[in-house]
């Protein structure tokens, strides 16, 4: 399965909002509502912060929201604050080859 | 609270295997399925598979097929990932987390394999 792809990296300033975009094909993203997205600091493991497209797991922060259109799923953080700086993946489940999950490419996130 | 804890860090010469194990508290283990994933030095993430804990159902990354086997052991609610012939390619962290919602809810704290002769 190819990785979907996402922006290298976003940046933005405290109480900014920024949007990632997660790239796939209709065999994934654009087929099933099946789309999560991760957050992860250095040396860490990740962090569900959003799962079926615009779910919010129980703790995480109402800035953070999901979206899709098409192929292409979204993460949007609103209010930037310091502590968003990190790395982010988006992850589908796909139905090309075997069946079962895909990663994005991940993207950085800077606070300015 | 949920927690999974995962087996300490290993170096293995290429060609061997190894086998990481990941035990789960805090829920009912056979409720819910095991996702494992990886990251190598600087990369992203990289599903590798998944496992019923309820039945022993698995569905593998195409790409790791032949080579990997993933177990769970419900007397001790303890999931586990074989990974066979080593490569230096599979230097990475590994991570287990629990499957819900088609997506991975907690997370383990990584095992460092590292892939060296």
């Amino acid at each position: 399965q190819s990785a979907l792809t996402q922006p290298a990296s976003v940046s933005g300033s405290p109480g900014q909002s920024i949007t990632i975009s997660c790239t796939g094909t209709s065999s994934d993203v654009g087929g099933y509502n099946y789309v999560s997205w991760y957050q992860q600091h250095p040396g860490k493991a990740p962090k569900l912060m959003i799962y079926e497209v615009s779910n919010r797991p129980s703790g995480v922060s109402n800035r953070f929201s999901g979206s899709k259109s098409g192929n292409t799923a979204s993460l949007t953080i609103s209010g930037l604050q310091a502590e968003d700086e990190a790395d982010y993946y988006c992850s589908s489940y796909t139905s090309s080859s075997t069946q079962g999950y895909v990663f994005g490419t991940g993207t950085k996130v800077t606070v300015l | 609270q949920v927690q999974l804890v995962q087996s300490g860090a290993e170096v293995k010469k290429p060609g061997a295997s190894v086998k990481v194990s990941c035990k789960a508290s805090g829920y009912t283990f056979t409720s819910y399925g095991i996702s494992w994933v990886r990251q190598a030095p600087g990369q992203g993430l990289e599903w590798m598979g998944w496992i019923s804990a309820y039945n022993g159902n698995t569905n593998y990354a195409q790409k790791l097929q032949g080579r990997v086997t993933m177990t769970t052991d419900t007397s001790t609610s303890t999931a586990y990932m074989e990974l066979r012939s080593l490569r230096s390619d599979d230097t990475a962290v590994y991570y287990c987390a629990r499957a819900r919602r088609n997506s991975e809810d907690y997370w383990g704290q990584g095992t460092l394999v590292t892939v060296s002769s």
